[in-house]
């Protein structure tokens, strides 16, 4: 089993639509987690960062987390073209500086 | 955050040829960088870490005579692929670790797309 878990889609909606993207992880000793974005053939890019549970909204991304299911979301309000990328989460235990990825979630967003 | 860079973006070796990549932190100094590969359609694997003033630390199962890692500087780190084989043949990713305890998050750079011919 693999320590987080992230269906690799890929997921297609049409412009405007709320997104939601999901990983589920093994480890509770994860105190931290963020989501990336990359495009096709370029490096991740940070988008939401969250220590322990909670909500964290920044525009149209919100980041959610549930440590007590060990389940972590992203949601994408009024979804644009220009969001079709890879989502990748990842997570750390926050001491020891190593990240551990999901597979990522491919998203499209259609006109 | 910090804003990091890396050299080539894209290069083509011919097997059994020595390949540098190098990684600079262009606004941080970072004692830390760490070197990811990822194969089409997987997500990023670490390779190692890399230390300013000492070895790079290497995760199981990649060979440290094969991926040679050097920290020069604290704001530069090179990753040399040695005797590169059709295998190696990846998109190479280094990151540097930024946040108020410097082990938070983590800033990648645009990647490095390596093919061995």
């Amino acid at each position: 089993q693999k320590e987080v878990e992230q269906d690799p889609g890929p997921l297609s909606v049409p412009e405007g639509a709320i997104v939601s993207l999901n990983c589920t992880y093994s480890n509770s000793a994860f105190q931290y987690f963020m989501w990336y974005r990359q495009y096709s053939r370029k490096g991740p890019e940070l988008l939401m960062y969250t220590y322990s549970s909670g909500n964290k909204e920044d525009g149209r991304f919100t980041a959610q987390v549930d440590k007590s299911s060990k389940y972590i979301s992203l949601f994408i309000r009024d979804s644009q073209p220009s969001d079709s990328a890879t989502y990748l989460c990842a997570t750390a235990t926050g001491g020891g500086n190593k990240l551990t990825f999901g597979t990522g979630t491919q998203l499209k967003v259609e006109l | 955050g910090a804003v990091v860079s890396q050299h080539p973006s894209w290069v083509i070796c011919k097997s059994g040829t020595s390949v540098k990549i190098e990684c600079r932190s262009l606004d941080f100094q970072a004692t830390t960088m760490f070197w990811y590969r990822q194969f089409p359609k997987q997500s990023l694997m670490l390779m190692a870490t890399s230390n300013e003033g000492s070895k790079a630390t290497y995760e199981q199962g990649v060979e440290k005579d094969k991926f040679l890692i050097n920290h020069a500087s604290l704001t530069l780190s090179t990753l040399t692929v040695t005797s590169a084989h059709p295998e190696d043949s990846s998109f190479y990713i280094c990151s540097v670790p930024w946040g108020q305890s410097s082990t938070d998050t983590q800033y990648f750079g645009p990647g490095t797309r390596l093919t061995v011919l």
